[in-house]
């Protein structure tokens, strides 16, 4: 079955570490996104990616970096530049074009920094 | 800019419709969308609804887009406990047509 997996489920990272994050689809979908989300606040974009080798800052970028090497591949990184990453962190995919931008979303990551 | 709004909370008994509601401000979408999140986990397509339609119905999901006064709404008929969730308005909008979203509304359903 087609689908978009995100991975690990959970995750811990010490103060002044940089962890990655890693989303993978089969969808065979051009565009890409992840977003943090927070109580209270829904969801926020922090990187997109309409094509591969090709992604755009959302709203809430700094502290993070992504690739996207490979069309099925969107991996995040969290830096120790980013100063409060406790959060749950959602990837998605969308065909992102013709029409219809419905989206695909992975069951998530959340990290915790202990 | 580009906005959408909801209510953050609802409250309905077991068996009775929820109504979900949810405004929009670009008047240039070509879809709307509703998704659902349970606790911990990813948001799932609920259902969406072409711009130019005015209603959708599929089983126990009625939406309904009022594109004069960018109003949507989503109605759930025989709300169970399994409906508990959050749901998330979002319209399609902008050059690169991201998803814009709502912050959620969160409903509780009662036995």
């Amino acid at each position: 079955d087609g689908g978009i997996t995100q991975s690990p489920k959970y995750l811990f990272r010490k103060e002044g570490q940089n962890v990655t994050l890693s989303c993978e689809q089969n969808l065979n979908h051009d565009a890409m996104y992840w977003y943090r989300q927070d109580p209270g606040q829904g969801l926020r974009l922090i990187y997109y990616s309409q094509i591969v080798n090709d992604f755009q800052k959302g709203d809430i970028a700094e502290g993070y970096s992504v690739s996207r090497e490979k069309k099925e591949s969107f991996p995040l990184t969290v830096t120790s530049a980013q100063k409060n990453p406790t959060a749950f962190y959602l990837c998605a995919s969308s065909i992102g074009r013709d029409g219809n931008y419905g989206y695909t979303f992975g069951s998530g990551t959340r990290l915790t920094v202990v | 800019g580009e906005d959408v709004e909801q209510s953050l909370f609802l409250s309905v008994r077991e068996g009775d419709s929820s109504v979900i509601n949810c405004t929009y401000t670009d008047s240039s979408s070509t879809y709307l969308y509703w998704y659902k999140q349970e606790p911990g986990a990813g948001l799932q397509l609920l259902t969406y609804i072409f711009s130019n339609m005015d209603m959708k119905q599929d089983q126990r999901l009625t939406v309904l887009l009022n594109k004069k006064d960018k109003h949507l709404s989503l109605r759930i008929a025989d709300t169970q406990t399994g409906d508990s969730a959050i749901y998330f308005c979002a319209e399609d909008a902008g050059n690169n047509r991201k998803l814009i979203w709502g912050l959620g509304t969160s409903l509780a359903v009662n036995p």
